[in-house]
């Protein structure tokens, strides 16, 4: 069993629709959790960081972590063609290495 | 401010030759990792280091090896090249739980 579950899509979705992205995991020891955005053959960038359960919003976009049963997800709101991406999810025990998902693949249609 | 930078950000070799990869942190940043990012999945843990001191390694062969610099600078070495080593590198900078990475390296093996 993998430590970090993710699964790799692909996802379509039209213009303005809502995407929805999660992640299971196996380690209840992760506390901190992140998710990246990482378009094509470039490095991935930092979206969302959250400690331990909760919510989390930025813009019109929304963090959830349920340590209880070891499941965060991140929504997209109004989605737009250039959130056309991957996004991996990331999380670890304190500042040391991370455990990503495998990433999903998201298509925004115009 | 400048982000992580990663050089080069294209490379090709030949097997069983060395390479040597090279990232500088954000400034204030103490922390540096290495992960390696194989076509459709996740990044990999290679190598963590900390106020120039090893905190960690991921399962990788003796091949790969790292060092850091009094002004935090990062190398990352693979010698013997294989052609699985073919894979987008990441360097990641710390300060605290979260992750920046940098734009990273193409190495492609042939």
């Amino acid at each position: 069993q993998k430590e970090v579950e993710q699964d790799p899509g692909p996802l379509s979705v039209p213009e303005g629709a809502i995407v929805s992205l999660n992640c299971t995991y196996s380690n209840s020891a992760f506390q901190y959790f992140m998710w990246y955005r990482q378009y094509s053959r470039k490095g991935p960038e930092l979206l969302m960081y959250t400690y331990s359960s909760g919510n989390k919003e930025d813009g019109r976009f929304t963090a959830q972590v349920d340590k209880s049963s070891k499941y965060i997800s991140l929504f997209i709101r109004d989605s737009q063609p250039s959130d056309s991406a991957t996004y991996l999810c990331a999380m670890s025990l304190n500042d040391y290495k991370l455990s990503f998902g495998a990433g999903t693949t998201v298509t925004v249609r115009a | 401010d400048a982000g992580v930078t990663q050089s080069p950000t294209h490379l090709i070799k030949t097997r069983g030759q060395h390479v040597t990869l090279r990232c500088s942190p954000i400034s204030g940043h103490k922390s540096v990792s290495w992960y390696q990012q194989v076509l459709g999945q996740g990044p990999q843990f290679i190598f963590q280091y900390y106020e120039k001191e090893e905190r960690g390694r991921g399962n990788f062969p003796d091949r790969f090896s790292a060092r850091q610099f009094p002004n935090y600078s990062s190398e990352l070495n693979v010698n013997a090249l294989l052609l699985g080593d073919s894979a987008l590198y990441l360097c990641a900078s710390r300060l605290k739980a979260e992750a920046f990475f940098g734009q990273g390296t193409r190495l492609t093996v042939v």
